[in-house]
């Protein structure tokens, strides 16, 4: 079993839609969790750090559930700019501290 | 803002060739990175580092090496290129201050091998 998983997508969805993605982690000892975006050809960057309360940044929701190991991001009036690939990733503070990167979804926003 | 740089954007070499990939960072950050990405697989981590000449293995070491011998350089070593490793390679830094600071990328080296 992966370390972390996400559903590879890709969702297509119009502009304006409110779209959603999980990501699960099989590590219990994981206590770091963020969201990275990719663009095509691009490396990738931090999109928002996943706080257990709960946190959100503009059209962008993040949750924590730490009970059945799983993160979720939420953006809301998506737009065409939001085309890219999501990446779940998490940290261990036992053993080797080193970011794990889910696989990503893919989201294509369609006009 | 954080520069992570990296020696090669695309790279073609033959198999058995030694390759070297070279990165190097201007925050002085402790940590760096290798990762590569394939598609399907996402990005798993080759090697890092947490100091100079301090190097530990990631999740997929074998048939690469690392060296770290100054603060902002960090070098991923491929003994003999073989065509399973043609893939994306990014480096990555961050701070020492906590597992929460994210990593900076650099944009990448495709690496081809024929």
């Amino acid at each position: 079993r992966k370390e972390v998983e996400q559903d590879p997508g890709p969702f297509n969805v119009p502009e304006g839609a409110t779209v959603a993605f999980n990501c699960t982690y099989s590590n219990s000892a994981s206590q770091s969790f963020f969201w990275y975006r990719q663009d095509c050809r691009k490396e990738p960057k931090l999109l928002m750090s996943v706080y257990s309360s709960g946190n959100e940044d503009g059209r962008f929701t993040a949750q924590l559930n730490r009970a059945s190991q799983y993160i979720s991001l939420l953006i809301r009036d998506s737009k065409l700019s939001d085309s890219a690939t999501y990446l779940c990733v998490v940290n261990r503070r036992t053993g080797r501290r080193a970011l794990t990167f889910g696989s990503g979804t893919r989201l294509q926003v369609q006009p | 803002d954080v520069k992570v740089t990296q020696s090669s954007r695309y790279l073609v070499k033959r198999t058995g060739e030694k390759v070297f990939l070279e990165c190097v960072q201007d925050m002085d950050h402790e940590n760096m990175f290798w990762y590569r990405q394939d598609p399907g697989l996402g990005l798993r981590l080759i090697y890092f580092s947490y100091d100079v000449k301090m190097k530990e293995k990631g999740d997929i070491p074998e048939g690469y090496s690392v060296s770290r011998e100054k603060k902002e350089r960090f070098s991923l070593i491929l003994e003999s290129a073989s065509t399973n490793q043609t893939s994306m390679y990014l480096c990555a830094s961050s701070p020492q201050t906590g597992a929460e600071e994210p990593l900076h990328f650099g944009n990448g080296t495709r690496l081809t091998v024929t």
